[in-house]
């Protein structure tokens, strides 16, 4: 199975501070997902990267996948108490249609 | 459009109980998930379906059963429930895969689901 793991598992930052999520796997990555889940929401997808040195971004959010495709991180610029909430990682099974996230990181923005 | 609707917003069971999840999408998806969410496990995929009439165990399947009732529509069924499945359940849907990647998934408000 794959396995996905995340880093911080919290993080609490003042706003207008830039912060980074990690998101590390044990097998080369297919494609790398990143969503964000308000607390007590569903997930609202952000962004697929899917080619090695791959980069997005979206408003102050850019992603990246390292060339290996074994580690993606996020980056959040300027954050802001709207960006709170967890952000997890996902990626496409080796087999199947299964699909895995990682364990999740906690943003609370303090303003 | 309504997106993703899951039934009910809430549930207590009693251990022995069994119950059925409801998920509908208006999307014209053709693959859904049923995931649950437990705390410092992220989500873990229980089933999905590709397509309609199809339907294949996930990571964690165990003491649950699906059904594709159509394109529309994908329920999620505790036999008998156990306080293990206490959680939150999230049902999503996706146009498909295509190169072993998944699309956008789309996902409903969740299911917070106690068993005493």
């Amino acid at each position: 199975s794959q396995e996905l793991e995340q880093s911080p598992q919290s993080l609490i930052v003042q706003e207008g501070k830039n912060l980074t999520i990690n998101c590390t796997s044990s097998k080369t990555l297919y494609g790398l997902y990143w969503y964000k889940q308000k607390y007590g929401e569903g997930l609202i997808f952000l962004m697929m990267l899917q080619k090695g040195g791959e980069e997005k971004s979206h408003e102050k959010i850019t992603a990246k996948l390292d060339e290996k495709k074994q580690q993606s991180s996020l980056h959040i610029t300027a954050s802001q108490p709207s960006h709170a909430g967890i952000y997890l990682c996902g990626a496409d099974g080796h087999t199947g249609n299964q699909f895995y996230f990682g364990t999740g990181t906690s943003l609370t923005v303090i303003p | 459009n309504a997106g993703v609707t899951q039934t009910p917003k809430f549930q207590v069971l009693k251990t022995g109980q069994s119950m059925t999840l409801q998920c509908a999408q208006d999307m014209n998806h053709n693959s859904m998930y049923w995931y649950r969410q437990d705390p410092g496990m992220g989500l873990r995929l229980i089933y999905y379906s590709a397509s309609e009439g199809t339907t294949d165990k996930g990571e964690v399947p165990n003491g649950y059963n699906v059904s594709r009732l159509n394109k529309r529509e994908f329920s999620l069924r505790l036999e008998s429930a156990a306080p293990s499945q206490t959680s939150v359940y999230f049902c999503a849907s996706s146009v498909g895969t295509s190169g072993g990647l998944t699309y956008e998934q789309y996902f409903g408000p969740g299911t917070r689901l106690t068993v005493t």
